[in-house]
């Protein structure tokens, strides 16, 4: 079975604070495909970013940045300086190798960040 | 231009009714799904269709019916309508093979029963 954990329900910081948000996932498969999505209170899904499981390399957009550990089955999200706009609800998700193979999404981090 | 639009915005109705939620994509890819987002914003998926063929049924209700007449339409038909059907409803798109692309998501359906 696949499973896709984030440990912190909520998390409130400060303007210009560094947060991380974590991301657990489980999955027998040994292709698999992670990704990271925002939602902000508008409510839509903004798609962030894509990990396939054989690229362990970190990557780095802007103010964003993700650690991808196979060994540990963790894809962590970093948003360093914080802005008020960051503040949504963030979904970490797993997809498996089969084509088909249905999202998984995690039950999502809220982030609050407070000018 | 919208990549992936489903109408409509909300929807508001008494217990028993029947509606229906409709998608549309534009990006030319040949899978569609539908997600439900509950009231504490877990997602999670109901039906996914390639090529206007199910391909998976997360033991919905028979009440939901999805319909495809083609592989850019993915229609959700709700019957009897029962108030825990209430809920915040996501039609995606994405494109599978070797280059697995991101669930592209609609701006969602707001579904409220009285």
């Amino acid at each position: 079975a696949q499973k896709v954990t984030q440990a912190q329900t909520e998390i409130s910081v400060v303007e210009k604070e560094d947060v991380t948000l974590d991301c657990v996932y489980e999955t027998r498969d040994t292709t698999y495909y992670l990704f990271w999505y925002k939602q902000p209170p508008s409510g839509e899904l903004v798609f962030l970013i894509r990990r396939n499981s054989f690229d362990e390399q970190n990557e780095i957009s802007g103010r964003y940045s993700w650690n991808f550990q196979k060994s540990t089955s963790s894809f962590n999200f970093t948003i360093t300086a914080s802005q008020v706009v960051d503040s949504a609800v963030y979904f970490c998700a797993l997809r498996g190798q089969t084509s088909y193979d249905k999202v998984i999404f995690g039950p999502g981090t809220s982030l609050s960040v407070i000018p | 231009d919208t990549a992936v639009s489903q109408t409509p915005k909300y929807l508001v109705t008494q217990m028993g009714n029947d509606k229906s939620i409709k998608c549309e994509q534009n990006l030319g890819h040949d899978t569609m799904y539908w997600y439900k987002q509950d009231s504490k914003k877990f997602l999670k998926i109901m039906f996914s269709y390639n090529n206007k063929e199910l391909i998976i049924n997360e033991t919905v209700p028979n009440r939901f019916s999805p319909k495809s007449p083609d592989k850019a339409h993915l229609n959700l038909h709700i019957n009897s309508l029962e108030l825990g059907d209430s809920a915040v409803y996501f039609c995606a798109s994405s494109q599978p093979g070797q280059g697995v692309t991101p669930l592209h998501f609609g701006n969602g359906t707001r579904l409220t029963v009285t």
